[in-house]
């Protein structure tokens, strides 16, 4: 398995309140993914960073801000949690193996926003 | 940009019987496909990957894809299926641009088998 943590892997929040969710890897990979997952959607990217301190916006970005500070952090950061923020996100790394641009998946952080 | 039609959200078998998943995709050059499955509670697993090599992909347990550009599909199959293969089953295509590539998925196929 890919060295890929998330944490906290359950939380609850309520709406309005900050909520921060960590992906750390172990892999040295430059690429890192922020995806959220809801029924009927598949996933979904929400932001990505191709490098330290280099993000880009995916395709649902409005509402969450990410940071990478180090190449084994990845932050998604949700400044004022709502309600249709309640998903399940999954982190993912590439170290872009062109050939195949295959991604590796964490085992996911299920957020409650009530 | 790039798209992935999943025909069915769920598909119910036999066990023994053969498994397939449909999927469409949509790209505007040559893709590199994938199937990943997610057991409940679970992260995401490759089961298979196309990258313009054979047209016809194994994976992992038993697993198949056909690659056909003609009819731009990468169906899912498998000859018999078990019970541990309950699960769901996404297939994605790979998107080129900016700085990195993107990962395009389906809806999802939720796979029944039943005993």
């Amino acid at each position: 398995d890919a060295g890929i943590t998330q944490s906290p892997r359950h939380k609850v929040t309520e709406t309005g309140t900050p909520v921060t969710l960590r992906c750390h890897q172990t892999e040295n990979h430059r690429y890192m993914y922020w995806y959220r997952q809801d029924p009927g959607h598949g996933l979904r990217l929400i932001h990505y960073s191709y490098g330290v301190k280099d993000t880009d916006k995916g395709e649902v970005s409005d509402g969450y801000s990410v940071s990478r500070s180090k190449t084994e952090d990845f932050l998604l950061t949700l400044e004022s949690a709502t309600s249709s923020q309640t998903s399940v996100y999954f982190c993912a790394i590439s170290a872009r193996d062109p050939r195949t641009y295959e991604q590796y998946f964490g085992p996911g952080t299920r957020l409650t926003v009530t | 940009a790039q798209s992935v039609t999943q025909l069915d959200s769920h598909v119910s078998v036999s066990e023994g019987t053969p498994v397939l998943l449909r999927c469409n995709y949509s790209s505007s050059y040559s893709p590199s496909l994938f199937w990943y499955v997610q057991h409940p509670n679970k992260g995401l697993q490759l089961l298979l990957k196309y990258t313009s090599a054979a047209t016809l992909v194994k994976g992992i347990n038993g697993f198949e894809a056909e690659f056909k550009k003609s009819e731009t599909s990468f169906h899912l199959t498998k000859p018999s299926a078990h019970m541990s293969d309950a699960a769901e089953y996404f297939c994605v295509v790979s998107e080129l641009g900016g700085h990195g590539n993107k990962l395009v998925f389906g809806a999802g196929t939720i796979l029944r088998v039943k005993s």
